[in-house]
């Protein structure tokens, strides 16, 4: 089972930022925090991962709580291609199996 | 920028049809893994390959499944007798410092 709880759905403006939040209150210490997102139909996508510190790539910015029992994902600038299910997962080994809850569907609205 | 490729992107068969899904993954990854969709349901994993062997495997992947890595560049999931619950997306992956790149995946369709 995942070990994470998202809301289903949320909605956000485009242009605006998309702040996605996680919950991962049994987080082990050892356990990383992924990201990964799937758009209608295609192969899920990679878009970022931490362990405690904050992380920024050229996709999005990966905030984790000082007691790592939550997340937030923000996308600074949302445009419609980022309409899609966003998944956050916890896992140990780096190259593990994925485990996918339900996700977050993400509506960007023009 | 390297990415996963599959082929076929859709695959009709009949029922009780073998089929074989293939994936080339990035060269330089050393990890390969399968995972299928049902329309409408969560993405689940199927098997984790190193080393040339299955590392784990699902519930879901029983006798019926295989996978191979037959070259230096291709891993594919073999299915003996398909099913039609069989029907799905399949996805490969590769890994590299943790972050898995998916493919495009294999839509079967087992009537």
């Amino acid at each position: 089972d995942a070990k994470t709880t998202q809301p289903p759905s949320m909605d956000c403006a485009e242009g605006r930022a998309a702040n996605l939040p996680c919950n991962h209150s049994t987080i082990s210490g050892n356990e990383y925090v992924y990201w990964y997102r799937q758009i209608h139909s295609q192969g899920p996508q990679y878009i970022i991962h931490g362990l405690k510190n904050n992380e920024t790539n050229e996709m999005a910015s990966l905030i984790i709580t000082e007691d790592r029992k939550s997340s937030t994902l923000i996308l600074p600038h949302a445009t419609l291609r980022d309409t899609a299910v966003y998944y956050c997962i916890v896992r140990v080994g780096r190259d593990d199996k994925i485990i996918f809850g339900k996700g977050t569907r993400l509506h960007i609205l023009p | 920028e390297p990415e996963v490729t599959q082929t076929p992107s859709h695959q009709v068969t009949q029922m009780g049809q073998e089929v074989i899904l293939r994936c080339v993954p990035i060269s330089n990854h050393l990890y390969f893994y399968w995972y299928r969709q049902i329309l409408g349901q969560k993405v689940e994993f199927l098997v984790s390959f190193y080393n040339n062997e299955i590392s784990e495997k699902s519930e879901i992947f029983d006798d019926q499944f295989s996978v191979e890595r037959p070259d230096g560049s291709n891993f594919t999931l073999k299915i003996r007798s398909t099913k039609l619950e069989d029907s799905a997306m399949y996805f490969c992956a590769s890994s590299t410092e943790g972050r898995q790149f998916f493919g495009p995946g294999t839509r079967l369709t087992v009537l």
